[in-house]
């Protein structure tokens, strides 16, 4: 039973550039949530996708955005980059059915870097 | 607004001694729930454990064991008998509102 996966492992940009992240949920999830976690500080919450549309979105600017597919995967778009934007951003899923609808099962994220 | 506060920046041990970690956090929701991560050095998530706000029994599970008390708003971690291969950073989060609020995280070193 695959978990979480993400793709690339890691990528290099410049500011200005755009980048695209993908994540696969793990088998039977149905629900994606996007994370970034900079350097030596916790996840931050970016967004939620349930049933292709996002369901919550944290304290983000609009040049982060994201789609969910019908298979449940899930991309997260960054436009403009700025060197700020450099960090690990993690995937997490959940099911929404289930005891626990709220355990989030986390990717071992993309390592972005903007220079 | 929720906030997650981990006052322990770094904590460094001696294989088998006992390592607890601090988390204070802050609702104004009477329903939630509140995790531990570890984030070992590869940099993915692993969820420890999990406990929802009606439930303050206190638990031991293995070697990990928590004290919830939504009175002083705290749910602690104790890691017992500690491991070299315990040495990570743990993260407390508080879950509310479809989105999980992370604390700053400690970073546990156990030597040998």
């Amino acid at each position: 039973d695959a978990g979480v996966t993400q793709s690339p492992t890691h990528l290099i940009k410049t500011r200005g550039q755009q980048v695209t992240l993908r994540c696969s949920p793990k088998s039977g999830h149905d629900t994606v949530s996007w994370y970034q976690q900079a350097l030596g500080q916790g996840p931050q919450f970016i967004f939620q996708y349930y049933e292709e549309e996002e369901r919550q979105r944290g304290n983000f600017p609009d040049r982060f955005s994201g789609h969910q597919f019908p298979n449940y995967s899930s991309e997260l778009n960054v436009n403009a980059l700025l060197l700020g934007d450099s960090a690990l951003y993690l995937c997490a899923s959940s099911s929404t059915t289930g005891t626990f609808h709220n355990e989030q099962f986390f990717g071992p994220g993309t390592r972005l870097t903007v220079l | 607004a929720q906030k997650v506060t981990q006052a322990q920046t770094e904590i460094s041990v001696v294989e088998k001694e006992d390592v607890t970690l601090d988390c204070v956090y802050e609702t104004r929701d009477t329903t939630y729930y509140l995790f531990w991560y570890k984030q070992p050095p590869s940099g993915e998530l692993v969820f420890l454990i999990r406990r929802n706000s009606f439930d303050e029994q206190n638990e031991i599970s293995g070697r990990y064991s928590w004290n919830f008390q939504k009175s002083t708003s705290s749910f602690n971690f104790t890691i017992t008998a500690s491991q070299v291969v315990d040495s990570a950073v743990y993260f407390c989060a508080l879950w509310n509102d479809y989105k999980l609020s992370f604390g700053a995280g400690t970073t546990v070193t156990v030597r040998a």
